[in-house]
């Protein structure tokens, strides 16, 4: 099964300021890569699938690239409401599996 | 508007089973594949299995095969997960989720709010 890593574990940044998160597959993916946010005591959300599709709902501040190995999602602006853990998945092999998460706190 | 609510709260001895349900509504149940997600105390997620919107056809996970057990009832629109030979380990929040693409994408929309099951003896 594909492992995913994640770092950094913890990323402590102000409000406004640029977020970026990565992702990283123990082999090939392709284009099928997932981000999701949760926040304590709830369900995930999906945030980006395939990349760099934004799901429904989704604000522009929220962008995905990369491919194959390497993925990044960036929050350009963080907003008070962006503080939350943020998990990766992949779906490019079969089992799908989710990476362990960075946590975006408050500086 | 899209719901997916679970069932309540459930203690189990080691040993035991537990069987988990996950009430659709706001959708065409029959168009959306329903997978089932679980989060131990502090971790991550881990993906178990699914079964197909629109047929029976289930997928397990390797990890928990044989003792998964995934199942529908289209006239209730609810999908049920039972876990059997229960451990410690397995005391977890377990999530249903809605398929974003509807079958096979594997990527999850629409969330219950979870149901834990704590196994102690």
């Amino acid at each position: 099964e594909i492992v995913l890593t994640q770092s950094p574990v913890t990323l402590s940044l102000s409000p406004g300021e640029r977020a970026t998160l990565s992702c990283r597959a123990s082999q090939s993916v392709s284009d099928f890569l997932a981000w999701y946010q949760q926040k304590p005591g709830q369900a995930p959300r999906l945030l980006i699938c395939d990349v760099s599709k934004r799901a429904t709902g989704t604000p522009a501040r929220f962008s995905g690239s990369g491919s194959g190995t390497d993925f990044t999602l960036t929050i350009s602006s963080l907003e008070p409401e962006d503080f939350a853990l943020y998990y990766c998945q992949q779906r490019g092999s079969w089992p799908p599996t989710f990476g362990p998460g960075t946590k975006v706190d408050i500086k | 508007q899209v719901r997916l609510a679970q069932s309540g709260a459930e203690v189990k001895k080691p040993g035991a089973s537990v069987k988990l349900s996950c009430k659709t509504s706001g959708y065409t149940f029959t168009t959306y594949a329903i997978h089932w997600v679980r989060q131990a105390p502090g971790q991550g997620l881990e993906w178990m299995g699914w079964i197909n919107g629109g047929n029976d056809n289930t997928a397990y996970s390797q990890k928990f095969q044989g003792r998964v057990t995934i199942t529908r009832d289209t006239s209730a629109s609810t999908v049920y997960m039972e876990l059997s030979s229960l451990e410690s380990e397995d005391t977890a929040v377990y999530y249903c989720a809605r398929d974003y693409y509807g079958s096979g994408s594997y990527y999850l929309d629409y969330w219950g709010q979870g149901t834990l099951v704590s196994v102690s003896s």
